[in-house]
């Protein structure tokens, strides 16, 4: 079965730092674009970050950009999110997400873990 | 950044109906528009991906058509499990994607 599972969220203090990793099976990992897209509570979807297959080419949204890095072990089928510098607004469900080849949509999604910036 | 707006924000059907769903980009985007299907406490499923390709496995009452700056998803007989909410997404600028801010369609 095709999945991935992301893992590492919690509370955290404004301007501490999280590392979240997300696990894929059932799919070559090392084929596929990634992705980390987030939603706040009650809000809609925003993309976060992208990393090419190989990992040489990184793409972030302007709101994380310079404190969030982004990163990926093909060797062991996992994608990873460094957050650091957080803030309250960083508060929301962070998805990993597979890109469909050839066609830029998202078509794999893990289930979700939940990070809340909070003193 | 190119925006998506949708419209309407939520809309109430019934189980049979026929919706439809319209998504506008700021700019013309071509044929780089996709659809997500979400329900609560769960991630967004890929319903059609470049404006109107069915994503394997979604069933075919579901259809998406447009180009340019105008998109719309249409559910030609409403079932009880689509109740949800529907985002659309812009893959023009990718990999900086951005998503419309969703339709929740709920029961009549």
């Amino acid at each position: 079965e095709v999945q991935l599972v992301e893992s590492g969220g919690g509370l955290v203090q404004p301007g501490g730092s999280l590392r979240l990793s997300c696990a894929a099976s059932g799919f070559t990992f090392s084929s596929y674009e990634m992705n980390w897209v987030r939603q706040a509570p009650g809000k809609g979807l925003e993309w976060v970050s992208y990393i090419s297959s190989s990992g040489s080419t990184i793409y972030y949204a302007d709101s994380v950009k310079g404190r969030f890095t982004i990163s990926r072990d093909n060797a062991k089928n996992s994608l990873y999110l460094q957050m650091n510098s957080l803030r309250a607004e960083d508060t929301a469900v962070y998805y990993c997400a597979r890109t469909l080849v050839g066609a830029t949509a998202l078509d794999i999604w893990g289930q979700g873990t939940m990070v809340t910036v909070s003193s | 950044d190119i925006q998506m707006t949708q419209s309407p924000s939520s809309l109430s059907a019934s189980v049979g109906d026929r919706v439809t769903i319209t998504c506008r980009a700021s700019q013309s985007i071509s044929s780089y528009l996709n659809w997500y299907q979400q329900k609560p406490g769960k991630a967004p499923k890929l319903l059609i991906y470049a404006a109107s390709s069915l994503q394997s496995g979604v069933p075919s009452r579901f259809s998406g058509s447009g180009s340019g700056t105008d998109f719309t998803l249409t559910i030609s007989s409403l079932q009880p499990e689509d109740f949800a909410t529907y985002y659309c997404q812009q893959s023009y600028s990718t990999p900086r994607i951005t998503f419309g801010q969703g339709t929740r369609l709920e029961i009549k």
